[in-house]
């Protein structure tokens, strides 16, 4: 059964760099049949799509934060990574990582979440 | 970028009722709209995709309807355990969206 778990630090300062991880277990970053995704929450508030990777390495990104934002992937460690940089207090949110299949952005599995708050 | 908007933002309900839940597009989005289910503390869970295909393990009496800009999900018969935030997204093209989300609450 396919896992994802997010993982990174919950505390970033302004105009640093949040980075996180997900590691996929159950399954394979590898597959040509789905995309990665990275979506997030803000407390209290709705989910925002932030982009998302195939195994190739093709990526797309929310045009409202894809000047911040990088998605990678490293399918020998199965996972994939988000960075977001210049980050401010309205980054403060829950963090999911997530999967859709490629022939419909159907988001039919994901992680847990992880918080980061926006901080100094 | 598509708005989705649903209505109402909350509502309360007691087990046993007709729950019905609607979601508005900004444009044609055809049949890409999907329904999630969402727990306090806990990630999503996909309940509907394709407007009204039910995903494989959800009960029976959530059903989702509609196409174009104009959704509804349905709970036949509420359970005590749907309660929750209950959110519809649009896959019909990036940056993919979702609405504000719904509050059900069990009398």
């Amino acid at each position: 059964q396919l896992q994802l778990q997010e993982s990174g630090p919950g505390l970033v300062k302004p105009s640093e760099t949040l980075s996180l991880t997900c590691t996929v277990s159950g399954g394979s970053t590898s597959s040509s049949s789905f995309y990665w995704d990275w979506i997030r929450q803000p407390p209290g508030k709705g989910l925002e799509w932030i982009g998302s990777i195939y195994y190739s390495g093709s990526t797309y990104y929310n045009p409202s934060l894809e000047s911040r934002v990088t998605i990678s992937v490293d399918t020998s460690k199965n996972q994939f990574s988000l960075k977001l940089s210049s980050v401010t207090a309205t980054d403060t949110a829950v963090y999911y990582c997530a999967r859709h299949p490629t022939f419909n952005t159907i988001f039919d599995i994901w992680g847990q979440g992880t918080m980061v708050s926006v901080s100094s | 970028d598509i708005q989705m908007t649903q209505s109402p933002s909350s509502l309360s309900a007691s087990v046993g009722d007709r729950v019905t839940i609607t979601c508005r597009a900004s444009q044609n989005i055809n049949s890409y709209l999907n329904w999630y289910q969402q727990k306090p503390g806990r990630a999503p869970k996909l309940l509907i995709y394709a407007a009204s295909s039910l995903q494989s393990g959800v009960p029976s009496r959530f059903t989702g309807s509609g196409s174009g800009t104009d959704f509804t999900l349905t709970i036949s018969s509420l359970q005590p355990d749907d309660f929750g935030t209950y959110h519809c997204q649009q896959s019909h093209s990036a940056p993919y969206t979702f609405g504000q989300g719904t509050k059900l609450e069990i009398k």
